[in-house]
């Protein structure tokens, strides 16, 4: 089974912090993506990623980075953090052959800025 | 600008009946259209989904009903039981991206009275 991990479930930081949150796919997928999810919203598309090193804006990029250095890995980083950015944060990779399409979700990370 | 509209945004059903989702499109370069269903905690996993060479796919008591002309496609719920209680969400995505890039609905929360 394909497997997407998060690592952590919840985070608080303050106001003005540096946050990191990783991903980990198991499955040798190429492409990887950081969404966040709001009530009413849906799922909102940050940045993702098709190769090491490379990198895509999604629809809401602002105040976001991110990083991949390793295939299995794929890194959001916000620079500093505003409470605004309080929301779940999920990761999902896929590959691009074949069943290019199905996304695999990881279990999100639950951020709280204050 | 909202590449796929999803309604409704709620939905409550007594148990045994049909659950319909509804989900409209725009962009024709679109070439497959999942379905992802999320637990509360879990991350979207896949469902069920449909290319546009097919009107209509079944799996169990889900089944995708697809609109080419009229750019719509819908989930049917068949027999929905409390277990099916979750959040849904269309997706869509462009013939165009090898990057497997998905569009995302803005989810629908269904409820499932016992």
């Amino acid at each position: 089974d394909v497997k997407v991990t998060q690592s952590s479930r919840y985070l608080v930081k303050r106001t003005g912090e540096k946050v990191f949150l990783e991903c980990v796919q198991d499955m040798d997928h190429e492409n990887m993506f950081w969404y966040r999810q709001d009530p009413g919203l849906g799922l909102r598309l940050i940045y993702f990623s098709y190769d090491v090193k490379m990198k895509e804006k999604g629809d809401i990029p602002e105040g976001y980075s991110v990083s991949r250095e390793k295939k299995e890995r794929f890194s959001l980083i916000l620079e500093s953090a505003s409470t605004n950015q309080t929301s779940m944060y999920l990761c999902a990779s896929s590959q691009t052959s074949g069943r290019a399409g199905e996304q695999f979700f990881g279990p999100g990370t639950r951020l709280t800025v204050l | 600008q909202q590449q796929v509209k999803q309604s409704p945004q709620s939905l409550i059903v007594q148990k045994g009946g049909i659950s319909i989702i509804n989900c409209a499109y725009e962009n024709t370069a679109f070439d497959y259209f999942p379905w992802y269903q999320q637990f509360p905690g879990k991350g979207p996993a896949l469902l069920i989904a449909i290319r546009p060479d097919v009107s209509e796919k079944k799996e169990g008591r889900f089944t995708i009903s697809f609109n080419k002309s009229a750019k719509q496609f819908s989930l049917h719920i068949m027999d929905s039981q409390p277990g099916d209680s979750a959040t849904y969400f269309c997706a869509a995505r462009d013939r165009g991206s090898t990057l497997g890039r998905l569009y995302f609905g803005r989810g629908t929360q269904l409820t499932v009275w016992p």
